[in-house]
């Protein structure tokens, strides 16, 4: 089946630095992928909507100069965490595939310091 | 009011035992119901698809009422294996059939 697959699945790093995650779908195109964030003990909260050779639609409360969305090409989506700090330390993860059929990257770990 | 709303939990069962999850949804137009099964810091899986007439996977019985717009799962003779979080969701208004909104969980255990 579909997989999409997700890097890095952890990461530390210092308060005020940058982070990107990339999403990648292996084996389906991907024109639409979701980024969701999970705190501990929380559910999933979707964050933005990621649109292949547009602009990512953006969840009302969630900044988007904050969260950098790109999704340059049809198995790439990249969600950029711009000058990280420990509230924005969670569980993030991607999900994308066909309109049958969806599945979840296995998620990124961040933890800032 | 939230979205989507669950029970947060814990239900803690003896192995064997039945055991069912109720989550009510606002929007009164969603078109779409799903059951996911996570596992402590990993992904999502999707255990089913949830369907208006009901429907049956094993252990796994899932249930909409459209009219009091909840969903419910049940899991019979439950197994140790059961323990996890288990999340409902729903497809949000307006959106295309992909964009779901999840409730915040269930979280079972299962004792032996």
């Amino acid at each position: 089946g579909a997989v999409v697959s997700q890097h890095p699945s952890w990461v530390i790093c210092k308060s005020g630095t940058s982070v990107k995650i990339e999403c990648r779908s292996l084996d389906f195109q991907a024109t639409t992928m979701f980024w969701y964030r999970q705190f501990p003990k929380q559910s999933l909260m979707l964050m933005a909507t990621s649109n292949e050779g547009s602009k990512a639609t953006y969840e009302q409360g969630v900044e988007k100069d904050k969260f950098l969305i790109n999704h340059a090409s049809l198995t790439l989506s990249t969600l950029t965490v711009t000058s990280a700090h420990p509230e924005d330390s969670s569980f993030y993860i991607c999900r994308g595939g066909s309109s049958n059929e969806q599945f979840f990257g296995p998620g990124t770990r961040l933890t800032v310091l | 009011r939230k979205e989507v709303e669950q029970d947060p939990g814990p239900f803690n069962v003896p192995e064997g035992a039945t055991v069912a999850f109720n989550c009510t949804y606002s929007n009164s137009a969603s078109q779409s119901f799903f059951w996911y099964r996570q596992d402590c810091r990993k992904e999502p899986k999707l255990l089913m698809s949830v369907y208006s007439s009901g429907n049956e996977d094993g252990r796994f019985t899932a249930q909409l009422n459209r009219a009091s717009q909840y969903i419910s799962l049940l899991i019979r003779d439950s197994k140790l294996s059961d323990s996890a979080t288990y999340l409902c969701a729903v497809n949000s208004l307006g959106s295309s059939a992909s964009k779901i909104i999840f409730g915040s969980g269930t979280r079972l255990s299962i004792r032996p």
